[in-house]
């Protein structure tokens, strides 16, 4: 299985900020993806950050406010840019190594915007 | 696009009874997965489901994917607090992504 870390694991931002949440994998996985889960809520994808190219976004985000990286394949960053209190939320970075495979998620973090 | 619902979207059971969450798809699936996240934690992969009509068992927790690949349910039997949390169905959007459900939150009262 692969194990997976975050940074930061939660921060308290000012509005008009941006904040980068870095996701690291113990191994090289195909996909990662980063998903977005408010208080009691389900989980939302934002997109899949693809390896040497441009993220592939989820409707309803766009890569001017989410802009993502991904250099290689066991490190990928995401960036919430401009925030406003309701980007408020718990980020999750997910790895899958094909379609059919278990999916694991890292810990998250806990943003919270003011 | 595909959208996958869950019933109950909460239970409060007491502790040994059984719990079932019903997961339904508006489209057919290649393959279902479920996952557990505790509060204040992240979501665990529990197992994936593939063949129609599939029954797979993990101790109290009994898996089943219907005929027609559309449906799914979690059934927990005799409840303990250590099955408190929110589970997930998720199934596969255009081949490459999930798309999870709402969750059913369990809460197992001592």
């Amino acid at each position: 299985s692969a194990v997976i870390s975050q940074k930061p694991s939660r921060d308290i931002c000012q509005r008009g900020t941006s904040l980068t949440i870095q996701c690291q994998v113990d191994s090289q996985v195909t996909m990662m993806f980063w998903y977005r889960q408010q208080p009691g809520q389900s989980l939302t994808l934002i997109a899949t950050a693809n390896q040497g190219s441009e993220a592939t976004y989820e409707s309803g985000f766009v890569i001017d406010k989410f802009p993502i990286s991904r250099p290689n394949l066991t490190f990928s960053t995401l960036t919430v840019s401009n925030m406003s209190p309701e980007d408020s939320s718990i980020y999750l970075c997910s790895v899958r190594d094909s379609p059919k495979e278990t999916q694991y998620f890292g810990p998250g973090t806990r943003l919270l915007v003011l | 696009g595909q959208q996958v619902m869950q019933i109950p979207q909460y239970q409060h059971v007491q502790e040994g009874e059984d719990f079932t969450t019903y997961c339904n798809s508006s489209t057919t699936l290649s393959n279902i997965q479920w996952y557990k996240q505790r509060p204040g934690g992240h979501p665990v992969f529990l197992i994936q489901l593939v063949k129609s009509g599939e029954v797979k068992k993990q101790k109290r927790l009994t898996f089943q994917f219907g005929e027609a690949k559309k449906n799914s349910s979690l059934h927990i039997t005799a409840t303990q607090t250590t099955d408190v949390g929110t589970y997930f169905c998720a199934g596969p959007n255009y081949g490459q992504n999930f798309v999870f459900g709402p969750g059913t939150r369990l809460s197992v009262l001592p």
